[in-house]
């Protein structure tokens, strides 16, 4: 099925840098969203972007939503061990007021923080 | 608001076999997802409900795949003649079109099904 490209497909960092990734589109979405999933548990959300251009934190979390609405990316700031994990994007589309349902998810950014 | 819930959590199968996943979405969400997810990759959509009605079904969803929601709440997912291929996490997310363009979907622990 259809997929975002993300990028980096995984990272390895130390304790408090900064952590950036992204995620590209050949379609429009109306709405991108970013997931976090632990090993063997459901995506927990993490940041709904709705507009494009739009800019929205989340503690040390931060998206945008790209102005061609074909991209979006996530910045983690002073990462800690527990940020640990795969990081999705995920867009979605809707038109004249009608959200259409389904979610296309990226491929995910392994995320290893090391002490 | 005690979130998505799924049972199981697990399973294991032997290839053949017919298993029933159970969704329960959050109280008053009236739409209700499947997706599917194997290692390495990102959910994928399998089908949709807004409150009873199935409004859209992928193509992933083959004719060995059933999904209900009968009366509006909880929704079963049930995959007859189990394949090794149908190996994977199979997870449940609701939201509420009440929200209207910024319906969220939240998910649910997953149910990991593993065919031997």
């Amino acid at each position: 099925g259809q997929q975002l490209n993300q990028s980096p497909q995984s990272m390895f960092i130390q304790e408090g840098e900064d952590v950036s990734m992204n995620c590209t589109s050949s379609s429009i979405f109306n709405t991108w969203l970013w997931y976090k999933q632990d090993p063997g548990e459901g995506p927990v959300l993490l940041i709904a972007l709705y507009k494009a251009g739009e800019l929205t934190s989340n503690g040390r979390l931060t998206a945008q939503f790209g102005i061609t609405r074909k991209d979006s990316f996530l910045n983690i700031s002073a990462s800690i061990p527990s940020d640990v994990g795969i990081y999705f994007c995920a867009g979605k589309t809707w038109a004249g007021g009608t959200s259409y349902g389904k979610l296309t998810f990226g491929q995910g950014t392994i995320l290893t923080v090391h002490p | 608001d005690t979130g998505v819930s799924q049972d199981p959590r697990h399973k294991i199968t032997k290839r053949g076999q017919n298993v029933t996943f159970r969704c329960d979405p959050i109280s008053e969400h009236n739409r209700l997802y499947w997706y599917r997810q194997t290692l390495g990759q990102g959910p994928e959509f399998l089908t949709y409900f807004q409150n009873e009605a199935q409004l859209e079904k992928s193509r992933l969803l083959s004719d060995r795949f059933s999904a209900e929601r009968p009366k509006g709440s909880f929704s079963t997912l049930e995959i007859q003649r189990t394949e090794q291929g149908d190996s994977a996490m199979y997870l449940c997310a609701s939201s509420s079109t009440g929200t209207g363009t910024r319906e969220t979907q939240y998910f649910g622990p997953g149910t990991r099904l593993l065919v031997l």
